[in-house]
């Protein structure tokens, strides 16, 4: 089974509107973490917004947001006033457990959003 | 903060030679490492944890004799890829894990990647 479901290969949000992109983990662990990352056409991997297990309130930075439920194990990202450039893929990732096996990433397939002028 | 620099940007070759790519913590000190290979329009595939001072750790189906891996410094670790051929072409990217201990997350940031081309 995966371990991050990113099932939309492909969105289109009209600028200045918001969009979602939908994440969902599978874990047994109690402890984990929670990524999004943002590659242009560039290559570079940006951090976005990070979640853990144990935060009670949904994380934010800046336009970006984090719509963590953690029953239905979905850690969908928001992005508020689209912004030309943030066309990208846009990729999920967990991190689970603690100590040293558990700096590893596990991605998901990304989705590739498109802002429309 | 958190960056992460990858050298060379790209590089082409010929078939046989080795190619080494440089990753470095610029301003923080990683003592692990990451190094991941991806295809086009692709999720990125973990191939192998380095961390400083010790061997590398690779993952099940990379060969370690053909991507060497030496995390000599808290700041740099290197990936050679021996004897290239084009099916080694590929673009890879490095990641540093930032633990967060000075303040903020245990994050991993993400160096800008290598195109490499054998020809």
């Amino acid at each position: 089974a995966q371990k991050i479901t990113q099932t939309q290969p492909g969105m289109f949000v009209q600028e200045k509107e918001a969009v979602t992109l939908d994440c969902t983990y599978d874990t047994s662990d109690q402890s984990y973490g929670l990524f999004w990352y943002k590659q242009p056409s560039s290559g570079e991997m940006i951090f976005l917004i990070y979640q853990g297990s144990y935060d009670e309130q949904n994380a934010t930075e800046g336009r970006y947001s984090l719509n963590f439920q953690k029953a239905r194990k979905s850690a969908n990202l928001v992005i508020s006033a689209s912004q030309l450039g943030d066309s990208a893929m846009y990729f999920c990732a967990m991190r689970e457990g603690v100590g040293a096996g558990s700096y590893q990433l596990t991605f998901g397939k990304g989705t590739k959003l498109s802002v429309i002028p | 903060g958190a960056v992460v620099s990858q050298h060379p940007s790209w590089v082409i070759c010929k078939s046989g030679t080795s190619v080494k790519i440089e990753c470095r913590s610029l301003d923080f000190q990683a003592t692990t490492m990451f190094w991941y290979r991806q295809f086009p329009k692709q999720s990125l595939m973990l191939m192998a944890t380095s961390n400083e001072g010790s061997k590398a750790t690779y993952e099940q189906g990379v060969e370690k004799d053909k991507f060497l891996i030496n995390h000599a410094s808290l700041t740099l670790s290197t990936l050679t890829v021996t004897s290239a051929h084009p099916e080694d072409s590929s673009f890879y990217i490095c990641s540093a894990r930032d633990s967060g201990l000075a303040g903020g997350t245990d994050t991993q940031y993400f160096g800008p990647g290598t195109r490499l081309t054998v020809l």
